[in-house]
This record gives C-alpha cells, sequence and structure tokens, in this order.
C-alpha cells in the first residue's frame, strides 16, 4: 500500500515568517494529495488540496507544490500568524476513497 | 460539518469491556471510515465500508469489528477494549463533488480504557 512521511515532525516560526511542510509518497498511482490543519481537540479539516495534473495551487497565504517525478508534495504557508499554530497533515489518495496520512507537523507560529 | 456526528463524545472503560461507537452522517455518502488518532502516528485506518454491510479492514484492525446495517450508520467495536485502544477515534465521510473530493471528519471520541 502507500506510504507517506511527513517532515519535520515539529516546527516553529516567527509570526510573520514563512512555513513549508514536506511530504513524500511511494505509490505513483496516487493522484490527489490533500493537506488537513487540526487545532487542538478539533477535528482534522481541509485547508488545501491539489491534483497530479497541476504542480502548484495557493489559496491566500497558503499554497501546495507537487513534484511527480520525486514523489514529494509540500504545504507553504506565508505571512504566519499564531492562528496559524496547529498540527498539519498531508495525506495522498489513489483510487477516490483510501486516504494515507503522513504522521503530522506541530506548527508554532511565535508572536 | 457535512453532517457527520460521533457518540459518545467521550468515554471511560475497563479493560475487558465491549465498547460500541456510533458514527452517524445525514446526507447519504456511501464511504465511511474508523480512525484512530495517537501521537506520533497521526491517523491511523481501522475500518472502512463502502456501502451497508460492505467493510474492510485497514492498517490496524485488530481488536475492533465494524457494522453498517444502514446508510447513516457505522458503528466501531471494541471487543473486549485494552489500554493500548486508549485513543482518540475519528469517524470520516468520503465526499466527491466533481470538483473536489475528500474525507471529512466527524468530533471525535475521546476513549480512555482503564
Amino acid at each position: 500500500g502507500e506510504n507517506v512521511e511527513q517532515h519535520p515532525s515539529t516546527l516553529s516560526v516567527q509570526e510573520g515568517d514563512s512555513a513549508v511542510i514536506k511530504c513524500t509518497y511511494s505509490d505513483s498511482a496516487s493522484n490527489y494529495f490533500p493537506w488537513y490543519k487540526q487545532e487542538l481537540g478539533k477535528r482534522p479539516q481541509l485547508i488545501i488540496d491539489i491534483r497530479s495534473n497541476v504542480g502548484e495551487k495557493k489559496d491566500q497565504r497558503i499554497a501546495v507544490t507537487l513534484n511527480k517525478t520525486a514523489k514529494h508534495f509540500s504545504l507553504h504557508i506565508t505571512e504566519t500568524q499564531p492562528e496559524d499554530s496547529a498540527v498539519y497533515f498531508c495525506a495522498a489518495s489513489g483510487n477516490g476513497n483510501q486516504f494515507y496520512f503522513g504522521t503530522g507537523t506541530s506548527l508554532t507560529v511565535i508572536p | 460539518d457535512a453532517g457527520i456526528t460521533q457518540s459518545p463524545r467521550h468515554k471511560v472503560t475497563e479493560t475487558g469491556t465491549p465498547v460500541t461507537l456510533r458514527c452517524h452522517q445525514t446526507e447519504n455518502h456511501r464511504y465511511m471510515y474508523w480512525y484512530r488518532q495517537d501521537p506520533g502516528h497521526g491517523l491511523r485506518l481501522i475500518h472502512y465500508s463502502y456501502g451497508v454491510k460492505d467493510t474492510d479492514k485497514g492498517e490496524v484492525s485488530d481488536g475492533y469489528s465494524v457494522s453498517r446495517s444502514k446508510t447513516e450508520d457505522f458503528l466501531l467495536t471494541l471487543e473486549s477494549a485494552t489500554s493500548s485502544q486508549t485513543s482518540v477515534y475519528f469517524c470520516a465521510i468520503y465526499i466527491f463533488s466533481g470538483r473536489r473530493e475528500t474525507q471529512y471528519f466527524g468530533p471525535g471520541t475521546r476513549l480512555l480504557v482503564l
């Protein structure tokens, strides 16, 4: 099956700086890559996603890039704010209904 | 929240007792999932369902069983709870809308096995 690795496990940045979280996947059949944000005590919630026919996608301060050849994808958060502090999960899906998750990155934005 | 709820939200039980967690959805989605979330492990799939009475195992299915007798309900049973099953359990549904496909999660159930 698919194996998704996520790095780093923890990340601290100063408010206003950028944050980058990276994931790799193993199955070349994976074609959909969502990112989830989970605040403390809450459910994971989708924040952005990308399909394999697209190399980059942006939504305000967050962006995701995908390198199919290298089998890695990344989440970029610019101009970080304290409310960006949370755990972020990447995931990969190939058959449309099974998702494989990374182990999460705990992001702390220091005011 | 895609009409997905879980019950109970919190439960404390003793080792060896059976426990059933319920996931309920209101939008008639075909696919439903149970995950457990533990520090350092992210979200791990326990079981999933692709229709009424159609279920399959995930990567951490040992000690768990599921049932889906109605589209809207997906039950997770810990047959004989152990301390290693102390975790946060999330139910999820798969939504495909043409432009977006993803899993939406329920609010979670915190289970403590003493």
